[in-house]
């Protein structure tokens, strides 16, 4: 069975410096999507950025981007310039390729964005 | 457009009584989730349709939840004689076929949730 975890429960930044938030998963599998997300406390999951694992790339999105090392099996998201709006849980996600699609979540990081 | 909505927002219980939480899926979505959100056990999946296809229920945590989809569309899950373990968010989420490929798109569209407590 896959398993995701993320070992910071919670994490601290100052206003426009950058934090880097960790997630580590373990699969057999080849091929699938890891995704992050973002909870404010509207509880409203957002997908801040998604990566597929046959891409050596690793994706971006305007401030957020993520350090993929599939041979550790190692997701890391980083958030450059953090903003007080940044300031949510986040969770680290994993999804099979095939099958139905559902998402396995980390414990999931509690970010602190200090003015 | 109008995204996932899910209701009630809150549902106060007493233990040992039914609940019924619904979840309307952005239209046109063929997939549709549900998830737990708990302090002891984290995010987890409960329960997976897709179109007419028979329900993945692999995660549901007890003969005392069970879901259905009428008309590929709202969705309702139902936690009979509740425990106070039951207490926590329940998330809904759907997804529609790529449009490319056909094949399920890999992003999920989430609502915002029903906080349930169990007195």
């Amino acid at each position: 069975a896959q398993t995701v975890t993320q070992s910071q429960p919670e994490m601290s930044v100052q206003e426009a410096e950058t934090v880097t938030l960790s997630c580590t998963y373990d699969t057999s599998e080849s091929d699938y999507y890891l995704f992050w997300y973002k909870q404010p406390p509207s509880r409203q999951m957002i997908l801040v950025i998604r990566q597929e694992a046959y891409k050596q790339q690793n994706a971006t999105e305007n401030r957020f981007s993520v350090n993929f090392q599939k041979a550790a099996k190692s997701f890391s998201l980083k958030i450059s310039d953090s903003q007080l709006g940044d300031a949510a849980m986040y969770f680290c996600a994993y999804r099979r390729l095939s099958n139905t699609g559902k998402l396995i979540f980390g414990q999931g990081t509690t970010l602190q964005v200090k003015p | 457009g109008a995204g996932v909505s899910q209701s009630p927002s809150n549902k106060v219980t007493e233990k040992g009584k039914d609940v019924e939480l619904r979840c309307d899926p952005i239209s046109g979505h063929t997939a549709l989730y549900w998830y737990r959100q708990s302090l002891g056990q984290g995010l987890e999946f409960l329960i997976y349709f897709q179109g007419n296809s028979a329900p993945d229920k692999s995660g549901l945590p007890s003969d005392r939840f069970s879901a259905e989809r009428t008309g590929g569309s709202v969705s309702t899950l139902t936690i009979q004689r509740t425990q106070q373990e039951d207490s926590a968010v329940y998330l809904c989420a759907s997804s529609p076929r790529s449009s490319s490929s056909g094949s399920l798109s890999y992003e999920q569209y989430f609502g915002p949730g029903t906080r349930l407590t169990v007195t």
